[in-house]
């Protein structure tokens, strides 16, 4: 497996403005996955992208993946102070069954 | 269904006791893992399993052994501990392959070793 390396490394926004981070890798992938982790919690998973798909869209989130700049982006709209947390992205390859994770972006949503 | 279950959730050791961290699952998955995190870090793959009686080393194996006689449990187990070994420790499970499949995570056992 490989790791993902996401940027920026920490991000601070207003309540109710978009975030966006960015997510890079080195070799071909199957897909990417995007998860969130809660301050002292556990990984919950957010959106899976396979390599054949350019964006996908779930409630306020948007991933989208260039395979042929070995990249991908997650933006969150209308953020929320709920979105406070950390978000990390995996990419997998073929024949993984398991995931490498990067530091992720931390991300700051004020009041 | 409870999904991924830890247990403890908080646990203090002192250098060279053992233990075992419990971790279960309830949706009939085959992959499972165990990861740590360590302040200002991403997770760190500790040992993994692809089904029951099959397990495999991860990147930091070191100092921990697991096994895996059912589908539904993957105990891991510290054999010595050492202060480096203070850490916050995820179980994930996944229905296959992380090529096709999600993991899911356990909400974790905070460790400190003194």
């Amino acid at each position: 497996s490989q790791q993902g390396e996401e940027d920026p490394q920490a991000l601070s926004i207003q309540e109710g403005e978009n975030a966006t981070m960015n997510c890079s890798y080195k070799t071909s992938i199957n897909n990417l996955q995007w998860y969130r982790q809660n301050s002292g919690r556990g990984l919950v998973h957010l959106i899976l992208i396979r390599s054949n798909e350019r964006e996908k869209h779930s409630g306020r989130l948007r991933v989208t993946l260039d395979t042929s700049k070995k990249s991908s982006s997650l933006l969150i709209t209308a953020s929320r102070a709920a979105d406070t947390a950390s978000y990390f992205c995996a990419p997998a390859s073929s024949g993984d069954y398991k995931l490498s994770f990067g530091a992720g972006t931390t991300v700051t949503v004020r009041a | 269904n409870a999904g991924v279950t830890q247990t403890p959730k908080f646990q203090v050791l002192k250098t060279g006791q053992s233990m075992t961290l419990q971790c279960a699952q309830d949706m009939n998955h085959e992959y499972m893992s165990w990861y740590r995190q360590d302040p200002g870090m991403g997770l760190r793959l500790i040992h993994y399993s692809v089904g029951a009686g099959i397990t495999d080393q991860g990147e930091v194996p070191n100092g921990y052994n697991v096994s895996r006689s059912t589908t539904e449990d993957f105990p891991l187990r510290l054999l010595s501990a050492a202060p480096s070994q203070t850490s916050v420790y995820f179980c994930a499970s996944s229905y296959g392959s992380t090529s096709s499949y999600e993991q899911y995570f356990g909400p974790g056992t905070r460790l400190t070793v003194t």
